[in-house]
């Protein structure tokens, strides 16, 4: 069981470059997250899908845009990064009862 | 506003002693409750959660949690902690009546003394 897998496992990236992180999820889920962890912040919503063709923002949704396709796939964009983008990236996939994580993009803008 | 909160930015305890994490919650009725646990360089694990009916919740690893309502609490509690359990917990509430989305708290850091 595969669960939810994304990629890639981190990055450096320069200033000003466009960057997409991927999550794929084998789980069915309808609902599907974008977080972002920084230090003393704990997780923080950037933008989510409660299903496919939907999206909607969350707490930090600038500088960032996400696309809902299909089911499985939900692509984090990053248009042009920005040091303050610097972080750690989770994915995340719901149904009615728990959520479920994967093991996060570590990001770094320079 | 909704909100959750967790007091304790960092807990030390020493191996075999309890433990409890608190998190308190701010919302007009019962959310759905959610322990999870990150050790360093890895994802959320689910550690236990709460719907409705009995209080006190069972988890993974011998963890508990009691959700006390006139508290708006969901503190997390473990008799006897081991080295192993050092790592970063979050408390996280979903607010029935909207989006089905998790809100975490800053997390609570625990550190093990040997």
């Amino acid at each position: 069981i595969a669960g939810i897998t994304q990629a890639p496992t981190s990055q450096i990236l320069a200033a000003g470059r466009r960057m997409t992180l991927r999550c794929t999820q084998d789980m069915r889920h309808n609902a599907m997250y974008w977080y972002r962890q920084d230090l003393g912040l704990g997780l923080r919503l950037i933008h989510y899908s409660n299903t496919a063709g939907t999206t909607g923002k969350g707490e930090v949704p600038d500088g960032y845009s996400v696309s809902r396709a299909n089911t499985d796939d939900f692509p984090l964009t990053l248009a042009s990064a920005v040091p303050s983008q610097t972080s750690v990236y989770f994915c995340a996939s719901s149904d009615s009862a728990s959520t479920f994580f994967g093991q996060g993009t570590r990001l770094t803008v320079v | 506003a909704q909100s959750v909160t967790q007091p304790d930015i960092h807990i030390t305890v020493s191996e075999g002693a309890s433990l409890e994490l608190r998190c308190n919650y701010s919302y007009g009725a019962t959310p759905y409750l959610f322990w999870y646990v990150q050790s360093p360089g890895q994802g959320l694990q689910l550690l236990l959660k709460y719907f409705s009916g009995d209080t006190l919740v069972q988890g993974i690893k011998g963890f508990e949690a009691e959700f006390k309502r006139s508290q708006s609490s969901f503190n997390l509690r473990k008799p006897s902690v081991h080295w192993s359990d050092a790592a970063e917990y979050f408390c996280a509430v979903v607010f029935p009546g909207g989006s089905y989305i998790p809100t975490f708290g800053r997390g609570t850091s625990l550190i093990v003394h040997p």
